[in-house]
């Protein structure tokens, strides 16, 4: 088992460029959830996927954030425009079902400069 | 979700057991506890959960008081790989729908030589 894969593992891009962050889940997970973690503000919860379906987008910090979990392998985080204050590390974490942990992936670290 | 209070940190001697407390005085008669752990630069890894009695795997052991208003996360012999911070966090049990893990500051754990 491969685990929860994130990728690219750093990105670097400028202030209003769009940014795309991508997550496979482990096979047979159906709950899928994006965080971000900064410094200040520690591990946020910004979406989660129950069977491909957004369930609670309330942690999304504004309408430049969108996901999308198109089938149950794959998911994206995009940022249109993205900010320097977007910079943090964001990691992508998969559930297979009640009574089981999470399994989070090893993170996207994005600075926007 | 209940909310906890742990030690912000604390260090604990290479082979010794390190026993990190956390309080949630205000838990629910459903809400389980969970710790988690993230060791630098990588993602948060689930340790263990209980609900009420004590519970024993390859990582730790959990025990949670009778009254349930705090829990133990014991590392019986801690080696220097396992210098990280360590969430405990108390949430509902993860029912058919999939529901979200709140991250509070955790306690950093320094093992030291």
């Amino acid at each position: 088992d491969a685990g929860v894969i994130q990728s690219p593992r750093h990105e670097v891009t400028e202030m209003g460029q769009e940014v795309t962050l991508r997550c496979k889940p482990i096979s047979g997970h159906n709950s899928l959830f994006w965080y971000r973690q900064t410094m200040m503000r520690g591990l946020e919860l910004l979406i989660y996927f129950n069977n491909n379906v957004p369930i609670d987008d309330s942690g999304m910090p504004e309408d430049r954030f969108s996901a999308k979990m198109p089938n149950a392998s794959f998911s994206t985080l995009k940022i249109q425009p993205s900010e320097p204050r977007d910079s943090a590390v964001y990691f992508c974490a998969s559930r297979s079902g009640p009574g089981s942990g999470y399994t989070f992936g090893s993170g996207t670290r994005l600075t926007v400069v | 979700d209940a909310k906890t209070t742990q030690p912000t940190s604390m260090d604990c001697a290479e082979g010794r057991a390190a026993n990190l407390p956390c309080n949630h005085s205000t838990i629910s008669g459903n809400e389980y506890v969970y710790w988690y752990r993230q060791i630098h630069s990588q993602g948060p890894q689930y340790i263990i959960h209980g609900l009420k009695n004590n519970e024993t795997n390859e990582m730790a052991s959990l025990i949670i008081t009778e009254d349930r208003k705090s829990s133990t996360l014991i590392l019986p012999h801690a080696t220097l790989r396992d210098t990280a911070v360590y969430y405990c966090i108390v949430r509902p049990p993860l029912t058919g729908t999939a529901s979200k893990l709140t991250f509070g500051t955790g306690t950093r754990l320094q093992v030291t030589l």
